[in-house]
């Protein structure tokens, strides 16, 4: 069965800050691993999305890097803003099935 | 990128009634859509996996005949949750995909909230 989890739970960091986001997983046969972010009482948005056979994807001041031999992956977000404030979640897609983390609350302060 | 609506985004209802939420695909036909279930500051957790015009595979532990899903097109899939009850409250949210199964991208509605009195 796998299992997703993500450290730190929470994060809290002054404005400007450049932070790193953990996530492991168990099963290493994956089909693709997905970050996304939630606003409190919001659906998810897509961020990113790197398929198995990726080993990084890039968009703005997000950067996500997958290792899957070793069940990591890891969420850099440059030059942080309060904007950038919600939880972040990664989803580890196997077949039919996609599993969440527990997801790290960012809180950016101006 | 792709749209999902999801609707109605909240729900008050009484106990025993039944409460239908559809999730749509609005520029994309969706071959696969997932519902899940989130409650207070935890994650989402997989309710059932459906294909259009097939029925949905439900994960270990959700009950079938509560919360019934319908995906009749491509691009609508309907979760009813029959005779609700307050420990049905909790935050239900849809994912569409174009392909089949996990190997693409996939959309997230914007959620709904369920609270049944």
């Amino acid at each position: 069965k796998q299992e997703v989890t993500q450290i730190p739970a929470a994060l809290s960091v002054p404005e400007g800050e450049n932070l790193v986001l953990n996530c492991s997983f168990t099963d290493s046969a994956i089909y693709n691993l997905q970050w996304f972010r939630q606003d409190p009482g919001k659906g998810l948005t897509s961020l990113l999305l790197i398929q198995s056979s990726q080993r990084e994807q890039t968009s703005g001041r997000l950067n996500a890097s997958l290792d899957k031999s070793s069940g990591r992956s890891t969420l850099y977000i440059a030059a942080s803003q309060p904007g950038d404030s919600a939880t972040y979640l990664c989803a580890v897609g196997g077949f039919q099935k996609l599993v969440f983390g527990t997801g790290t609350r960012l809180l950016v302060s101006p | 990128g792709a749209v999902v609506s999801q609707h109605p985004s909240w729900v008050i209802c009484k106990s025993g009634t039944s409460v239908k939420i559809e999730c749509r695909s609005l520029d994309f036909q969706a071959t696969t859509m997932f519902w899940y279930r989130q409650f207070p500051k935890q994650s989402l957790m997989l309710m059932a996996t459906s294909n259009e015009g097939s029925k949905a595979t439900y994960e270990q532990g959700v009950e079938k005949d509560k919360f019934l899903i319908n995906h009749a097109s491509l691009t609508l899939s309907t979760l009813t949750v029959t005779s609700a009850h307050p420990e049905d409250s909790s935050f239900y949210i849809c994912s569409a995909s174009a392909t089949s199964g996990t190997a693409g991208e996939l959309f997230f509605g914007e959620g709904s909230r369920l609270t049944v009195l």
